[in-house]
């Protein structure tokens, strides 16, 4: 079955604790993207990827890393997070200039 | 800056209906237009999709209209399902693939 899967779908941490949320596909697509989904705001591209090793920063990239080093894996990095990174993230890909596909999410709470 | 609004943060339409969810974009170098719906606790889906240099799209119940001259998009959903109840987002896709969603509007179905 195609599919964006991340994990975990539910985590709960502190302020400055490390943690990755993982994201793969199985569709083989290069495109491959996160979002935070916050009420008001509506969802915002945080980084995006065209291809293995290509990387580039979204609308609110700050207190955010990426890697791409397989095409199927996008792991989104929070190196010390902070409350304010609460939120709802979603992983997505396609096929460049394609419809992107999207995650189940992940709800991350900072305390 | 650039970005893509709902006129309407929610609607509330008959079941049986038909319903039309307006969007209003302002980048016109923007290529590709997409809709997805979003059920609570999911990630957002995909619905139907539409090309600029097309101005309408016909999928099942589902029906696209782009008007460049205005830069205005509207998704038709004809005889409103309660199953049609969720959040349902416009995004715009140009350089890069890079989406820009609208803050979304609630479709509540009535029984």
């Amino acid at each position: 079955e195609a599919q964006v899967t991340q994990n975990p779908r539910y985590l709960i941490t502190v302020t400055g604790k490390k943690l990755t949320v993982t994201c793969s596909q199985n569709m083989n697509h290069e495109y491959m993207s996160w979002y935070r989904q916050d009420p008001g705001l509506g969802l915002r591209q945080i980084y995006y990827s065209m291809n293995v090793e290509v990387t580039d920063k979204g609308d609110v990239p700050e207190g955010y890393k990426v890697s791409r080093k397989e095409k199927r894996n996008f792991p989104l990095i929070l190196e010390s997070p902070s409350p304010n990174q609460t939120s709802l993230y979603f992983c997505a890909s396609s096929f460049p200039w394609d419809t992107q596909y999207f995650g189940p999410g992940t709800r991350l709470t900072v305390l | 800056g650039e970005s893509v609004g709902l006129h309407l943060p929610t609607l509330s339409v008959q079941e049986g209906d038909n319903s039309i969810i307006n969007c209003a974009y302002s980048n016109s170098a923007s290529d590709y237009f997409i809709w997805y719906k979003q059920e609570s606790g999911k990630g957002p889906q995909f619905i139907i999709d539409i090309r600029s240099n097309m101005d309408k799209r016909q999928g099942q119940r589902v029906t696209v209209l782009l008007n460049k001259t205005v830069k205005h998009l509207s998704l038709q959903i004809a005889a409103t399902q309660p199953g049609d109840s969720a959040v349902y987002f416009c995004a715009e896709s140009g350089a890069n693939s890079k989406l820009t969603f609208g803050k979304g509007i609630t479709l509540s179905v009535r029984p």
